[in-house]
């Protein structure tokens, strides 16, 4: 069976240190992979996804950058935070063809202080 | 970009009643998706949509495709305590999902 796992799960940070949240998935190949933000209260934004190995789609302008360095790992980075970049941040797959499912990790929790 | 307009935002009801939620849109989407979140958890797929006029069940939980494509509802029936949690509707089309804002729900014993 296939399963997403994304860590730290909960991450305090200072404004203007670096950030990378890990996530991997086993059990599948060639998956496609997304990074969403959520506020508090609100809905799921989605931050970037990924098709393949290195090719990576930015949703919206930020300070977070995304890379794909295997077929199964997805990397969420900064190099220097804000405080609005705190928030809870999710990891998801969805099968390459066709489905619209998406499978999400547990979820890290970052604050910017 | 696309919206989705979900509501009511917040429900508050007793154990064993039943719930409706729903979510529409001013975009056509292809599949419909409702999700529910636990606290500190990621999103949980419920139910998936393909089909305008779909109805789908999940044991209490029944979700429908609306014909016009531009809205979906959720239903979950004689609601238990383990039901609490925030549901998001999710629009599928051209190949990006947009979700809702979500439906917090609160069930009193």
């Amino acid at each position: 069976s296939q399963t997403i796992h994304q860590w730290p799960a909960t991450l305090v940070q200072p404004v203007g240190s670096p950030l990378s949240l890990e996530c991997t998935v086993e059990g599948t190949s060639n998956p496609n992979l997304y990074w969403y933000r959520q506020a508090a209260g609100r809905g799921l934004q989605l931050l970037f996804y990924s098709v393949g190995i290195g090719q990576i789609s930015s949703e919206v302008p930020q300070n977070l950058s995304a890379s794909r360095p295997q077929d199964r790992q997805f990397i969420l980075s900064s190099k220097k935070l804000l405080l609005s970049d705190s928030g809870f941040y999710l990891c998801a797959w969805s099968v390459r063809e066709g489905r619209a499912e998406l499978f999400f990790g547990e979820g890290s929790r970052l604050t910017v202080l | 970009g696309q919206q989705l307009n979900q509501s009511p935002q917040s429900m508050f009801i007793q154990e064993g009643e039943d719930v409706s939620m729903n979510c529409t849109s001013s975009s056509i989407f292809n599949t419909w998706l409702w999700y529910k979140q636990d606290p500190g958890e990621g999103p949980v797929l419920l139910i998936a949509l393909y089909k305008a006029g779909e109805l789908t069940s999940n044991g209490r939980l029944t979700a429908q495709f609306g014909i016009t494509r531009k809205d979906s509802f959720l239903n979950i029936s004689a609601s238990i305590p383990s039901d609490v949690g925030i549901y998001f509707c999710a629009g599928r089309g051209a190949g990006k999902s947009t979700f809702g804002d979500g439906t917090t729900l609160t069930v009193k014993p």
